[in-house]
């Protein structure tokens, strides 16, 4: 079954410390993205990956960084998360660029940072 | 830059009642267009797309007509059910900029029995 899985689903952490929430796809899709989504603010992208080794800024990267050592593979990373990144989560990916390709989303990440 | 605009909910209709929630959008290229619906508790999931001007995207009674002329992708269903309660949101894709999916704010359509 083609699908992007999100590991934790839900986390509650405290400010500082360092976590990670992991994106897998199975669909070997060359796009991949991190969207926060707020209340009232919709869904905004935080970073993008085109391809292994290529990434790049959204419209909110601010306290976030993603590495993407392989294709299937998208890490968020919060070095030192704070409580304005609590927030819902969605990691998301596509075949590539391109009008008309349909973007596959993760079951979203709860994360409460206290 | 892009962007998308859609009505504020949350829109209360009864089972059974006419559903409409606007969409327009503004775009430097000629984008493809989406919505897509976020059911309490879970993900995103698409629900139609067109991707050229007066391509009619289609699913599960919903409806919506990429209007290039009045930059608008309103979404459109005639007989809502309980279970089409949900988030909406308005989307679109410009791959030749960096940002490919713009979404709207989203709107909460409740529906009651």
């Amino acid at each position: 079954e083609a699908q992007v899985t999100q590991n934790p689903r839900y986390l509650i952490t405290v400010t500082g410390k360092k976590l990670t929430v992991t994106c897998s796809q199975n669909m070997n899709h060359e796009y991949m993205s991190w969207y926060r989504q707020d209340p009232g603010l919709g869904l905004r992208q935080i970073y993008y990956s085109m391809n292994v080794e290529v990434t790049d800024k959204g419209d909110v990267p601010e306290g976030y960084k993603v590495s993407r050592k392989e294709k299937r593979n998208f890490p968020l990373i919060l070095e030192s998360p704070s409580p304005n990144q609590t927030s819902l989560y969605f990691c998301a990916s596509s075949l590539g660029g391109g009008p008309g390709n349909t973007i596959y989303f993760g079951e979203g990440s709860w994360l409460t940072v206290v | 830059g892009n962007s998308v605009t859609q009505m504020e909910g949350p829109v209360t209709l009864s089972e059974e009642a006419f559903l409409t929630i606007n969409c327009t959008y503004t775009a430097t290229g000629y984008p493809s267009l989406f919505w897509y619906v976020q059911y309490p508790g879970e993900g995103l999931q698409l629900l139609l797309k067109a991707t050229k001007a007066d391509d009619k995207g289609s699913n599960k009674g919903f409806e919506a007509t990429y209007r290039k002329e009045t930059t608008s992708f309103h979404l459109e269903k005639g007989s809502v059910q309980v279970s089409d309660s949900a988030v909406y949101f308005c989307a679109l894709s410009d791959f030749r900029g960096n940002t490919p999916l713009v979404f709207g704010k989203g709107t909460r359509l409740s529906v009651i029995a």
